[in-house]
């Protein structure tokens, strides 16, 4: 079946400091997501890439989608503290359902 | 809260119960959709539905397992025979037809002793 890894599992930053979190799928997806779960909460969505090459931005965070369609990275550029938090790819192979990736965990020093 | 919610939020019970768990999305979300989710794990996927139609399945999903949503409004799901192994979060999503992005309820965290 479809998997979806991601790395790093975790990361340790200094507050400002840039971070990157990668995501692979063994098989060639429709569309990936991205999702935010903090410390005791529930995944929230960040955003969906679609095109192959694709790059979409929100303020410090920088999402590529793979030309192949099946990598995935997010960035974002100078730590908050309010950046803590698990983030999530998802894979979506047109099925709707989504298989996630096992997250990495960020956390973010003052 | 117009958010999608659960019920209930947390639940222990003993090996062997049935136990029942429900969801209400978003009102006008056509799909609902069924995660369980363990420490350090992300969601994965069990069942979603279409208005009252289950589209899709998991196939890691035994056959204890069962979902309904009998109105394309709320959905349960029934865990039969609870197993340790069962003793995971289950969250709740919903979406529009149209869309890819999904709302998460809260989640039901389920301890089997």
């Amino acid at each position: 079946g479809q998997q979806v890894m991601q790395i790093p599992q975790y990361q340790h930053v200094q507050e400002g400091e840039d971070f990157t979190t990668y995501c692979n799928s063994s098989t060639t997806l429709s569309n990936i997501q991205w999702y935010k779960q903090r410390p005791g909460g529930h995944p929230v969505f960040l955003i969906q890439l679609v095109k192959s090459g694709e790059v979409k931005k929100q303020k410090r965070l920088t999402f590529q989608f793979g030309e192949a369609k099946k990598n995935s990275s997010l960035h974002i550029t100078a730590t908050q503290t309010t950046d803590v938090g698990t983030y999530f790819c998802a894979g979506d192979t047109g099925r709707r359902a989504l298989t996630f990736g096992s997250g990495t965990r960020l956390q973010v020093q003052p | 809260d117009t958010g999608v919610s659960q019920d209930p939020r947390h639940k222990i019970t003993k090996r062997g119960q049935n136990v029942t768990f429900r969801c209400d999305p978003i009102s006008e979300h056509n799909r609902l959709y069924w995660y369980r989710q363990t420490l350090g794990q992300g969601p994965e996927f069990l069942t979603y539905f279409q208005n009252e139609a289950q589209l899709e399945k998991s196939r890691l999903l035994s056959d204890r397992f069962s979902a309904e949503r009998p109105k394309g409004s709320f959905s349960t799901l029934e865990i039969q025979r609870t197993e340790q192994g069962d003793s995971a979060m289950y969250l709740c999503a919903s979406s529009f037809l149209n869309s890819y992005e999904q709302y998460f309820g809260p989640g039901t965290r389920l301890t089997v002793t």
